[in-house]
């Protein structure tokens, strides 16, 4: 089985600050993990995955994340937040060692962001 | 690329009737995926297909649901019938086989009173 966690529901920080979001994660195989965003009345876009290689993967809107084996964590930051930053952020993972026909993606609970002016 | 495309954005239906949500994946994808997000449950996954073809329906909550994806550029999801609990946003997205993120669409907003 695999599970995601987000200890945090919401995270507040103000706008030009480094902002975290938390995300830990459960899987028996490798880790196939991803990040999304979703603005109000909008659909989940991705954001940026980490798959193999380098721990530290960036991504869309100076976004970036990383993977860490021994704590089981993949945190996504941001050196710098915005208030258009402000949204719902949700973590995903996917056992990589799972067979063919078993792509799912389980996600957390999500975290709301709220970059304050 | 118009990416996945979904309607209609919001449905409004009566306890009893039936509801059918329709998604149109990015060209190319080879698997389909529906999902339904609450504030009580989160996202949860329902049902996905990969070349059209249904691998895994374990998440569809009962058998008021059905799916289908008659060619790969067309899915539905029914309910029939309707009950008030099924009110949430109902999600599709897409993927191709290559890759391995998912592209969501914009969800419909369905309200069963």
């Amino acid at each position: 089985a695999q599970s995601v966690a987000q200890p945090e529901d919401q995270v507040n920080v103000a706008e030009g600050n480094p902002l975290t979001v938390k995300c830990t994660y459960s899987v028996s195989g490798n880790p196939y993990l991803f990040w999304y965003v979703q603005y109000p009345n909008r659909g989940l876009q991705f954001l940026l995955k980490y798959i193999t290689g380098d721990n530290l993967v960036k991504g869309s809107y100076g976004f970036e994340a990383e993977f860490n084996k021994s704590q089981t964590s993949f945190h996504l930051k941001k050196p710098s937040a915005l208030v258009s930053d402000s949204a719902l952020y949700f973590c995903a993972v996917r056992d990589g060692d799972s067979g063919a026909g078993s792509y799912q993606l389980t996600f957390g609970k999500g975290t709301k962001l709220s970059v304050i002016p | 690329d118009a990416g996945v495309i979904q309607s209609p954005r919001h449905e409004v239906t009566e306890m009893g009737q039936e509801v059918t949500l329709r998604c149109k994946p990015i060209s190319g994808h080879d698997y389909l995926f529906w999902y339904r997000q609450t504030m009580m449950r989160g996202l949860e996954l329902l049902i996905y297909f990969n070349n059209n073809v249904p691998i895994d329906d374990s998440g569809m909550p009962e058998d008021r649901f059905s799916a289908k994806m008659p060619n790969a550029s067309f899915s539905t999801l029914k309910i029939q019938p309707s009950e008030p609990r099924d009110s949430a946003v109902y999600f599709c997205a897409s993927r191709i086989d290559r890759a391995y993120e998912q592209y969501f669409g914009p969800g419909t907003r369905l309200t069963v009173t």
